[in-house]
């Protein structure tokens, strides 16, 4: 059975960091993109980045409200990908939550239950 | 422009049809993807690659695409199909969802 399982959201005050992470199981983890996706109270699902499969270089892209803030990682022997936050503000308090891509069905075929972030002082 | 445009609602009395557009210049290059979110649960999957269904998607879920639109359609929608649903497309370094629509069935 696919399973995506998000962890490390909490409460963190503004200015401070935190790291996700994103452990995958059931399926062979190396071979899939990792996209993170947040989702604020009462709004939308909205996009926030992905880090490729090594098979594609393993490299980033982020969306440009979060771009030189965030950072995606991935250990691959770990199953795990990791979401690092820095400088964290009000308005990144959101659900996180991991999807992967690059499937057969394509993007987003089995996502994780979220982990929440809240940003308060 | 490169965004996806939705309605931000959709309501129909159960056993009707429901259709619910997204639109963007990018639906015309690139796949579209279609998610269903119920409240306090994760999306699911609902249509693939523009107009195909995930097993396990039952078949009244059908989704279309012409020129810059793309549509997902609910045949003889049913109660528990009243969730928000998102459109979604992907360029090369680019993610977007379209800004979902509430789906209202009764």
């Amino acid at each position: 059975e696919v399973k995506l399982v998000e962890s490390g959201g909490g409460l963190v005050q503004p200015g401070r960091s935190l790291r996700l992470s994103c452990t995958g199981s059931g399926f062979i983890f190396g071979d899939y993109a990792i996209y993170w996706v947040r989702q604020a109270p009462g709004k939308g699902l909205e996009w926030v980045g992905f880090i490729r499969s090594q098979a594609y270089g393993g490299t980033t892209e982020y969306a440009a409200s979060v771009k030189g803030n965030f950072s995606i990682s991935r250990n691959d022997s770990k199953r795990i990908a990791y979401l690092q936050m820095n400088s964290l503000k009000t308005e990144d308090t959101a659900v996180y939550f991991c999807t992967r891509g690059g499937g057969d069905y394509g993007d987003g075929d089995f996502w994780g239950q979220g982990t929440l972030v809240t940003v308060s002082p | 422009s490169y965004e996806l445009t939705q309605p931000s609602s959709v309501s129909v009395s159960p056993g009707q049809t429901a259709r619910i557009t997204c639109s963007g210049d990018v639906v015309a290059k690139r796949y579209t993807q279609w998610f269903q979110q119920k409240p306090g649960q994760a999306p699911v999957l609902v249509i693939y690659k523009d107009s195909e269904r995930p097993s396990g998607i039952p078949e009244r879920f059908s989704g279309s695409s012409s020129g810059t639109t793309v549509t997902l359609t609910i045949s003889g929608a049913q109660v528990e199909d009243e969730a928000d649903y998102y459109c979604y497309s992907a360029a090369l370094n680019n993610v977007l969802f379209g800004g979902g629509t509430k789906l209202t069935v009764l």
